[in-house]
């Protein structure tokens, strides 16, 4: 069956540091791969995604590369804000018209001024 | 446009009891899901509704049940509830696409937190 594996947290940084959360996956058949973010109190919202290898998803500073050799889906962003302070979620959708979600298990990420 | 709401945002129950869950997705999206996120976890799918018809089920007993309605809210009951059923309880909605594809966002509500004593 398909699963994802995120590096665990907490993830605590300093504003202005680099990040990278790592995700990794397995799936049958080809997956779309996405990243979602949860902030404090709200519900999930996508953050990006790709949908086939080498493609890279981006979105207000974060990055993504589909990588199909290491089955890859790593999170980096170059300088985080305390505003990205949240939880992230690496998730993979297989099949047709089928939308479900496998999802990780969240990496909460705390940025302190 | 409004977004997924979901009711109530937080509720007690005891065990054995039974919950409903409501969901209103998103103008124009037909497609309703519901996940389970315990504390510490990422959601879990439990179902999805298409056409007031379920169209899609994970790994959840049958004391786990859905509605959708023509206007496309949807419901979810638990029935016979166990502690294990604390969670937070998302709802997600999505346009069904006429070719079938993978890459579909999904759209979430805030969740309900369902807490079992």
């Amino acid at each position: 069956g398909n699963s994802v594996t995120q590096m665990e947290g907490p993830v605590t940084l300093s504003e202005e540091a680099f990040l990278t959360i790592n995700c990794t996956y397995t799936a049958t058949g080809y997956p779309s791969l996405f990243w979602y973010v949860q902030y404090p109190g709200e519900g999930l919202q996508l953050l990006l995604k790709a949908t086939k290898a080498d493609d890279k998803g981006s979105n207000k500073g974060f990055e993504a590369t589909y990588r199909k050799e290491t089955t890859s889906f790593h999170l980096e962003k170059g300088s985080v804000q305390v505003s990205d302070s949240a939880v992230y979620f690496c998730a993979l959708r297989t099949g047709g018209s089928n939308y479900k979600l496998t999802f990780g298990k969240g990496t909460l990420l705390t940025v302190n001024p | 446009e409004t977004g997924v709401t979901q009711s109530p945002t937080h509720l007690i129950k005891t065990r054995g009891q039974q919950v409903t869950l409501r969901c209103s997705s998103q103008s124009g999206h037909n497609t309703v899901s519901w996940y389970q996120q315990a504390l510490g976890q990422g959601p879990q799918f439990i179902f999805q509704y298409y056409r007031e018809e379920e169209n899609g089920r994970g790994n959840f007993p049958p004391r786990f049940s859905g509605l959708q309605f023509p206007n496309y809210s949807s419901e979810l009951n638990v029935n016979a509830l166990e502690l294990d059923d604390s969670a937070l309880y998302l709802c997600a909605s999505s346009p069904r696409a006429l070719r079938e594809t993978n890459t579909g966002e999904l759209f979430f509500g805030e969740g309900s937190r369902l807490t079992v004593l």
